[in-house]
């Protein structure tokens, strides 16, 4: 069983619907999660990061960690085709940068005109 | 400020051969790790160097290795190649003193292997 697990999609909605992404994971040791996004023949890029549980806004977009659940998750609100991407939940440890990151597999978004 | 770069972007090699992939870190980035990316088993890890010393490795066959210069640029080298090594190889560097490791990664290296 893999350290973190992630719904590789795809998913598909239209523009304005509010989109949700999860990942759970088993390492009770990883203490910060990122949601990273990749556009198609780009690299991922840094969407957000939380560290250990709780909520965080930034726009359109809320990180939910439930570190008793082992669960993550990634909102987006009014959703636009340029956030068609896919999007990556990673996770490490606290080891001040020290630790290697562990990826999800991606979800694959498509938001419809 | 430059982002990561990685040549070559594109590869055709065939089974058996080697090949050798460059990634040229942000400038003042002094750790930079590198990803496999494929379809089934999404980004996993290789290994990351750290001022010219490996400093993490992920669970990779011998035959993928690395190695990083004093002005932090890095090469990752692949022998004996297999199939199953065509992949997106990714580059990521990270600035020190974050407590949390953000990688800014180039665009890859798409390498298919005949």
């Amino acid at each position: 069983q893999k350290e973190v697990e992630q719904d590789p999609g795809p998913l598909s909605v239209p523009e304005g619907a509010i989109v949700s992404l999860n990942c759970t994971y088993s390492n009770s040791a990883f203490q910060y999660f990122m949601w990273y996004r990749q556009y198609s023949r780009k690299g991922p890029e840094l969407l957000m990061y939380t560290y250990s549980s709780g909520n965080k806004e930034d726009g359109r977009f809320t990180a939910q960690v439930d570190k008793s659940s082992k669960y993550i998750s990634l909102f987006i609100r009014d959703s636009q085709p340029s956030d068609s991407a896919t999007y990556l939940c990673a996770m490490s440890g606290a080891n001040f940068g020290n630790e290697k990151l562990t990826f999800g597999t991606g979800t694959r978004l498509t938001i419809i005109p | 400020k430059a982002g990561v770069t990685q040549t070559p972007r594109y590869l055709i090699k065939t089974r058996g051969q080697q090949v050798t992939l460059s990634c040229s870190p942000i400038s003042g980035h002094r750790s930079v790790s590198w990803y496999q990316q494929t379809p089934g088993q999404g980004l996993q890890f290789l290994f990351e160097y750290f001022s010219e010393t490996q400093r993490n490795k992920g669970n990779f066959p011998g035959r993928f290795s690395g190695r990083q210069f004093s002005n932090s640029r890095s090469e990752m080298n692949v022998s004996t190649l297999e199939l199953g090594d065509s992949a997106l190889y990714l580059c990521a560097s990270s600035p020190t003193g974050t407590p949390y490791n953000e990688q800014f990664f180039g665009p890859g290296t798409r390498l298919t292997v005949l």
